[in-house]
Protein backbone atom coordinates (compact mmCIF):
# COMPACT_ATOMS: atom_id res chain seq x y z
CA UNK A 1 0.00 0.00 0.00
CA UNK A 2 1.50 3.40 -0.82
CA UNK A 3 1.81 5.71 1.99
CA UNK A 4 3.66 9.44 2.18
CA UNK A 5 5.68 10.89 5.14
CA UNK A 6 6.49 14.57 5.71
CA UNK A 7 8.65 14.23 8.59
CA UNK A 8 8.27 17.72 9.95
CA UNK A 9 5.19 18.84 10.91
CA UNK A 10 6.28 22.41 11.18
CA UNK A 11 9.30 24.54 9.76
CA UNK A 12 9.64 28.39 11.04
CA UNK A 13 12.28 30.10 8.37
CA UNK A 14 13.05 33.59 8.04
CA UNK A 15 11.64 35.91 5.49
CA UNK A 16 14.41 35.66 2.06
CA UNK A 17 16.10 32.35 3.63
CA UNK A 18 15.79 29.23 1.59
CA UNK A 19 13.75 26.41 2.61
CA UNK A 20 12.78 22.61 2.14
CA UNK A 21 10.39 20.61 2.45
CA UNK A 22 10.64 17.28 3.00
CA UNK A 23 8.67 14.21 1.62
CA UNK A 24 8.99 10.40 1.04
CA UNK A 25 6.97 7.97 -0.12
CA UNK A 26 6.53 4.19 0.06
CA UNK A 27 5.13 2.24 -3.46
CA UNK A 28 5.82 -1.08 -4.83
CA UNK A 29 4.43 0.36 -8.64
CA UNK A 30 4.98 3.79 -10.38
CA UNK A 31 3.60 6.67 -9.06
CA UNK A 32 2.63 10.34 -9.63
CA UNK A 33 4.24 12.96 -6.98
CA UNK A 34 2.49 16.44 -5.93
CA UNK A 35 2.86 19.06 -3.57
CA UNK A 36 -0.48 21.15 -2.82
CA UNK A 37 -0.42 24.31 -0.83
CA UNK A 38 -3.42 25.21 1.73
CA UNK A 39 -3.74 28.94 2.75
CA UNK A 40 -5.80 29.42 6.12
CA UNK A 41 -9.48 28.59 5.89
CA UNK A 42 -9.20 28.03 1.87
CA UNK A 43 -9.11 24.40 0.31
CA UNK A 44 -5.73 22.91 -1.46
CA UNK A 45 -4.09 24.14 -4.24
CA UNK A 46 -1.64 22.60 -6.68
CA UNK A 47 2.02 23.62 -6.57
CA UNK A 48 3.42 21.08 -8.59
CA UNK A 49 4.13 17.50 -9.99
CA UNK A 50 5.77 14.90 -10.95
CA UNK A 51 4.90 12.58 -13.76
CA UNK A 52 8.10 11.32 -15.66
CA UNK A 53 10.82 12.46 -16.80
CA UNK A 54 13.33 15.37 -15.55
CA UNK A 55 13.20 14.62 -12.11
CA UNK A 56 13.52 18.38 -11.17
CA UNK A 57 10.29 20.02 -11.55
CA UNK A 58 9.19 23.84 -11.31
CA UNK A 59 6.27 24.89 -9.87
CA UNK A 60 4.42 27.89 -8.94
CA UNK A 61 5.55 30.95 -6.52
CA UNK A 62 8.86 29.96 -6.86
CA UNK A 63 8.99 26.25 -6.20
CA UNK A 64 10.33 23.63 -7.32
CA UNK A 65 10.98 19.89 -6.20
CA UNK A 66 13.36 17.22 -7.45
CA UNK A 67 12.16 13.36 -7.71
CA UNK A 68 14.96 10.65 -6.30
CA UNK A 69 13.74 7.18 -6.71
CA UNK A 70 16.54 5.34 -5.42
CA UNK A 71 15.79 7.62 -2.41
CA UNK A 72 11.78 7.31 -2.65
CA UNK A 73 11.84 10.89 -2.24
CA UNK A 74 10.14 14.11 -3.44
CA UNK A 75 11.55 17.20 -1.51
CA UNK A 76 10.27 20.95 -1.70
CA UNK A 77 12.45 23.66 -2.02
CA UNK A 78 12.37 27.46 -2.26
CA UNK A 79 15.77 29.74 -2.77
CA UNK A 80 13.66 33.05 -0.77
CA UNK A 81 11.10 32.45 1.07
CA UNK A 82 8.39 35.33 1.46
CA UNK A 83 5.79 35.86 4.27
CA UNK A 84 3.16 35.51 1.71
CA UNK A 85 4.64 31.76 1.88
CA UNK A 86 3.09 31.02 5.14
CA UNK A 87 0.37 27.72 4.63
CA UNK A 88 0.45 24.48 5.15
CA UNK A 89 1.83 22.02 2.36
CA UNK A 90 1.03 18.89 1.67
CA UNK A 91 2.88 15.95 -0.73
CA UNK A 92 0.65 13.52 -2.29
CA UNK A 93 0.90 10.51 -3.97
CA UNK A 94 -1.31 8.31 -6.44
CA UNK A 95 -0.34 5.13 -8.05
CA UNK A 96 -0.55 5.14 -12.09
CA UNK A 97 -3.07 2.48 -12.32
CA UNK A 98 -5.33 4.73 -9.13
CA UNK A 99 -7.14 7.41 -9.21
CA UNK A 100 -6.66 8.15 -5.39
CA UNK A 101 -4.66 10.72 -3.80
CA UNK A 102 -2.79 9.76 -0.77
CA UNK A 103 -1.70 13.01 1.35
CA UNK A 104 0.94 13.46 3.96
CA UNK A 105 0.51 14.89 7.21
CA UNK A 106 0.92 18.42 5.96
CA UNK A 107 4.08 20.39 7.10
CA UNK A 108 3.53 24.24 8.47
CA UNK A 109 5.48 26.63 6.76
CA UNK A 110 5.64 29.93 9.11
CA UNK A 111 8.31 32.85 7.55
CA UNK A 112 8.92 35.28 9.74
CA UNK A 113 10.22 38.87 9.42
CA UNK B 1 -15.08 29.78 -13.46
CA UNK B 2 -16.01 29.79 -10.26
CA UNK B 3 -13.77 27.00 -9.25
CA UNK B 4 -15.44 24.02 -7.37
CA UNK B 5 -18.54 25.38 -4.99
CA UNK B 6 -19.04 24.40 -1.70
CA UNK B 7 -22.03 25.06 0.54
CA UNK B 8 -22.44 25.75 3.74
CA UNK B 9 -19.10 27.24 4.56
CA UNK B 10 -19.64 26.82 8.32
CA UNK B 11 -22.34 24.35 10.24
CA UNK B 12 -23.03 23.68 13.80
CA UNK B 13 -25.27 20.99 14.87
CA UNK B 14 -26.13 18.87 17.72
CA UNK B 15 -25.38 15.37 18.23
CA UNK B 16 -28.26 13.32 16.37
CA UNK B 17 -29.22 15.78 13.97
CA UNK B 18 -28.73 14.97 9.86
CA UNK B 19 -26.09 17.43 8.61
CA UNK B 20 -26.09 17.80 4.39
CA UNK B 21 -22.83 19.52 3.04
CA UNK B 22 -23.32 20.67 -0.95
CA UNK B 23 -21.18 20.58 -3.89
CA UNK B 24 -21.17 21.74 -6.88
CA UNK B 25 -17.81 20.86 -9.62
CA UNK B 26 -16.20 22.95 -12.03
CA UNK B 27 -18.15 22.79 -15.22
CA UNK B 28 -16.89 19.91 -17.82
CA UNK B 29 -14.80 17.93 -14.83
CA UNK B 30 -15.99 14.41 -14.76
CA UNK B 31 -14.38 13.27 -11.40
CA UNK B 32 -15.93 14.44 -7.90
CA UNK B 33 -13.96 13.75 -4.34
CA UNK B 34 -15.02 14.36 -0.96
CA UNK B 35 -12.42 14.48 1.09
CA UNK B 36 -12.32 14.73 5.14
CA UNK B 37 -9.57 16.46 6.75
CA UNK B 38 -9.13 16.32 10.87
CA UNK B 39 -5.97 17.42 13.43
CA UNK B 40 -5.71 13.30 13.91
CA UNK B 41 -6.09 12.20 10.54
CA UNK B 42 -4.82 14.36 8.31
CA UNK B 43 -6.65 14.95 5.05
CA UNK B 44 -8.54 11.30 4.09
CA UNK B 45 -10.34 10.23 0.71
CA UNK B 46 -14.10 9.21 1.68
CA UNK B 47 -15.53 8.58 -1.77
CA UNK B 48 -15.15 9.66 -5.24
CA UNK B 49 -17.62 9.67 -8.34
CA UNK B 50 -16.83 9.17 -11.59
CA UNK B 51 -19.46 10.68 -14.79
CA UNK B 52 -21.81 10.73 -11.45
CA UNK B 53 -21.51 7.33 -10.81
CA UNK B 54 -19.60 6.42 -7.66
CA UNK B 55 -16.97 4.41 -7.89
CA UNK B 56 -15.04 3.91 -4.85
CA UNK B 57 -16.48 4.59 -1.54
CA UNK B 58 -14.37 2.35 0.89
CA UNK B 59 -12.94 5.40 2.78
CA UNK B 60 -16.72 6.35 3.97
CA UNK B 61 -16.13 5.45 7.66
CA UNK B 62 -19.82 3.59 8.11
CA UNK B 63 -23.38 3.69 7.17
CA UNK B 64 -24.03 7.15 8.75
CA UNK B 65 -22.21 8.20 6.01
CA UNK B 66 -23.53 8.51 2.91
CA UNK B 67 -22.65 10.47 -0.53
CA UNK B 68 -25.19 11.48 -4.23
CA UNK B 69 -24.58 12.99 -7.35
CA UNK B 70 -27.93 13.32 -9.08
CA UNK B 71 -26.40 15.00 -12.00
CA UNK B 72 -22.83 16.51 -13.59
CA UNK B 73 -23.11 20.01 -11.30
CA UNK B 74 -24.25 18.98 -7.98
CA UNK B 75 -23.33 16.37 -5.07
CA UNK B 76 -24.13 15.78 -1.61
CA UNK B 77 -22.59 14.56 1.36
CA UNK B 78 -24.84 13.88 4.45
CA UNK B 79 -24.19 12.52 7.67
CA UNK B 80 -27.30 10.67 9.94
CA UNK B 81 -27.32 10.97 12.96
CA UNK B 82 -24.14 13.20 13.02
CA UNK B 83 -21.80 12.55 15.87
CA UNK B 84 -19.47 14.75 17.79
CA UNK B 85 -16.24 12.39 16.17
CA UNK B 86 -17.48 13.63 12.47
CA UNK B 87 -16.43 17.59 13.32
CA UNK B 88 -13.93 18.29 10.56
CA UNK B 89 -13.53 20.14 7.63
CA UNK B 90 -14.97 18.38 4.60
CA UNK B 91 -13.31 19.27 1.07
CA UNK B 92 -14.89 18.75 -2.21
CA UNK B 93 -12.91 18.21 -5.34
CA UNK B 94 -13.44 17.60 -9.15
CA UNK B 95 -11.01 16.75 -12.11
CA UNK B 96 -11.04 16.61 -15.44
CA UNK B 97 -10.52 13.36 -17.43
CA UNK B 98 -7.68 10.82 -15.33
CA UNK B 99 -7.29 12.78 -12.14
CA UNK B 100 -4.14 10.08 -11.34
CA UNK B 101 -1.82 12.55 -12.59
CA UNK B 102 -4.08 15.51 -13.35
CA UNK B 103 -4.86 18.45 -10.82
CA UNK B 104 -7.65 18.22 -8.44
CA UNK B 105 -9.48 22.03 -7.72
CA UNK B 106 -10.54 22.43 -4.13
CA UNK B 107 -13.33 23.79 -2.90
CA UNK B 108 -12.91 26.23 0.15
CA UNK B 109 -14.41 23.57 2.30
CA UNK B 110 -17.37 22.90 5.14
CA UNK B 111 -16.24 23.18 8.86
CA UNK B 112 -18.70 21.33 10.70
CA UNK B 113 -18.63 21.25 14.00
CA UNK B 114 -21.56 18.57 16.31
CA UNK B 115 -21.93 19.02 19.51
Amino acid sequence: AQSVTQLDSQVPVFEEAPVELRCNYSSSVSVYLFWYVQYPNQGLQLLLKYLSGSTLVKGINGFEAEFNKSQTSFHLRKPSVHISDTAEYFCAVSERSSYKLIFGSGTRLLVRP
Amino acid sequence: DAGVIQSPRHEVTEMGQEVTLRCKPISGHDYLFWYRQTMMRGLELLIYFNNNVPIDDSGMPEDRFSAKMPNASFSTLKIQPSEPRDSAVYFCASSFSDPSYNEQFFGPGTRLTVL
